[in-house]
């Protein structure tokens, strides 16, 4: 069955820290992937886009890595602030283009 | 600035009720999507549309229903409101596929 994981629930780390968080995925062959910032109660806000034939993303203090034969993203937000706490959703196309899917999020904690 | 916009903030309907969320962007997006957000399980699809009058059953479509008569609006029917589809509902409009989606603010509807 096709599935997307992210690698925890939640995660905390410490102000000025590197933070990566992981988006797994089965059974899908996605020609892109997104990344999405999620605060409580409000919709989610897109971040960036790597396709598949991209290996790497930057946009100011986020990377993000796309790689197809691990069947993974990562993503890193460098000098993490308490102002980056938030859930980051991982998000892709699914086998027909036409549609998109999330994966389940992952809480950011930055503790000052 | 884009715009997508859901009818209510939040809602509280009866048990057996017919319940209708709306949403409006101004972005001449193609593309309309309607998922429903649940602690634990995450954002899941429930229909998208592609262009007007057309629509798809996403993962979880049974108990609702869509219309897209217009290209800016996009509404999700409940077509008679049970307590397991108190939920967070999320509209979001995409142009091209593979372009960012825009998300609405959301509708917290109760069923009670």
């Amino acid at each position: 069955s096709q599935k997307i994981e992210q690698n925890s629930e939640a995660l905390n780390i410490q102000e000025g820290k590197t933070a990566t968080l992981t988006c797994n995925y089965t059974n899908y062959s996605p020609a892109y992937l997104q990344w999405y910032r999620q605060d409580p109660g409000r919709g989610p806000v897109f971040l960036l886009l790597i396709r598949e034939n991209e290996k790497e993303k930057r946009k100011e203090r986020l990377k993000v890595t796309f790689d197809t034969t691990l069947k993974q993203s990562l993503f890193h937000i460098t000098a993490s602030q308490p102002a980056d706490s938030a859930t980051y959703l991982c998000a892709l196309d699914d086998n027909y283009g036409q549609n998109f899917v999330f994966g389940p999020g992952t809480r950011l904690s930055v503790l000052p | 600035d884009v715009k997508v916009t859901q009818s209510s903030r939040y809602l509280v309907k009866r048990t057996g009720e017919k319940v209708f969320l709306e949403c409006v962007q101004d972005m001449d997006h193609e593309n309309m999507f309607w998922y429903r957000q649940d602690p634990g399980l995450g954002l899941r699809l429930i229909y998208f549309s592609y262009d007007v009058k057309m629509k798809e059953k996403g993962d979880i479509p049974e108990g609702y229903s869509v219309s897209r008569e217009k290209k800016e609006r996009f509404s999700l029917i409940l077509e008679s409101a049970s307590t397991n589809q108190t939920s967070m509902y999320l509209c979001a409009s995409m142009g091209a596929v593979g372009t960012e989606a825009f998300f609405g603010q959301g509708t917290r509807l109760t069923v009670v």
